[in-house]
C-alpha cells in the first residue's frame, strides 16, 4: 500500500518569504506526482503535475522539484492568497488509483 | 469551460445508501481523453480517493472502499453517480466529483483531477 506523507503538518512563513513544503512516497512513484492548493472551503485546484510542471494559469512562483520518493513544493515571494493547505498525489498507473497526502498547512507567521 | 455540480441527499441514516449525481455542463462526458471521479474529505482531514469511471462504463475504486462503491455514468444526461452502501459515521464528509484529465506530451500521460464540482457534506445521523 502506497502512503505519502507530507511534512511539516503546519508552516509558518512571512508574506514575501519563500516556503519549502515536503512529500515523501513510501515507495518509487517516478514523477507521477502532483501538487494542490486548497483554501477554506473551495475545491482543490490543481498546480503542478509530473512532479514539476505548472498546470495552466499557475504563477511562476509555483515550483516542483523531485522524483522517486522526495519531493518539494517551492513557493517564492508568498502572497497572501498563497496562505492554504497545500495536498500531494501520487497517480498510479496500473490499476489506475490515486493516493493523497495528508496536506500542510501554510499559515501567515 | 467545463463545471460540475454535485446533488443528493445531505443525511442519510446508518448502515443505508449513499447516492450522489455529478451534473456535468460546459463540456462532453464521452470524450475519450477524460475520465470521472469521486473524491470525499471528512470535515479538517485529508482527501481521500472513492473511484473513477471511464467512457467505455469501466471503474476503479479505491481497495479500501471498493467492497462498497458504485460509480456509474449516464452519458445522455451528462452525469455520473457514486452509491456507496451500508455507511457509517465515519463516512460522513464532503463529497466532490471531479474530471480527470490527461497531463503529459508524446507518449506519456499522467492523469490528475483538473476540474472540480462545489463539493458537498453528507452526514451520516440516524
Amino acid at each position: 500500500e502506497m502512503v505519502m506523507t507530507q511534512s511539516p503538518a503546519t508552516l509558518s512563513v512571512s508574506p514575501g518569504e519563500r516556503a519549502a513544503l515536503s512529500c515523501r512516497a513510501s515507495q518509487s512513484v517516478g514523477s507521477n506526482l502532483a501538487w494542490y492548493q486548497q483554501r477554506p472551503g473551495q475545491a482543490p485546484r490543481l498546480l503542478i503535475y509530473g512532479a514539476s510542471s505548472r498546470a495552466n494559469g499557475i504563477p511562476a512562483r509555483f515550483s516542483g522539484s523531485g522524483s522517486g520518493t522526495e519531493f518539494t513544493l517551492t513557493i517564492s515571494s508568498l502572497q497572501s492568497e498563497d496562505f492554504a493547505v497545500y495536498y500531494c498525489l501520487h497517480y498510479n498507473i496500473r490499476p489506475p488509483g490515486y493516493t493523497f497526502g495528508q496536506g500542510t498547512k501554510l499559515e501567515i507567521k | 469551460q467545463v463545471q460540475l455540480q454535485e446533488s443528493g441527499p445531505g443525511l442519510v441514516k446508518p448502515s443505508q445508501t449513499l447516492s450522489l449525481t455529478c451534473t456535468v455542463s460546459g463540456g462532453s462526458v464521452t470524450s475519450g481523453s477524460y475520465s470521472w471521479s469521486w473524491i470525499r474529505q471528512p470535515a479538517g482531514k485529508e482527501l481521500e480517493w472513492i473511484g473513477l469511471v471511464f467512457t467505455s462504463g469501466n471503474t476503479n475504486y479505491n481497495p479500501s472502499l471498493k467492497s462498497r462503491v458504485t460509480i456509474s455514468l449516464d452519458t445522455s444526461k451528462k452525469q455520473f453517480s457514486l452509491r456507496l452502501t451500508s455507511v457509517t459515521a465515519a463516512d460522513t464528509a464532503v463529497y466532490y466529483c471531479a474530471r480527470v484529465s490527461p497531463f503529459g506530451s508524446g507518449s506519456y500521460f499522467q492523469y490528475y483531477f483538473d476540474s472540480w464540482g462545489q463539493g458537498t457534506l453528507v452526514a451520516v445521523s440516524s
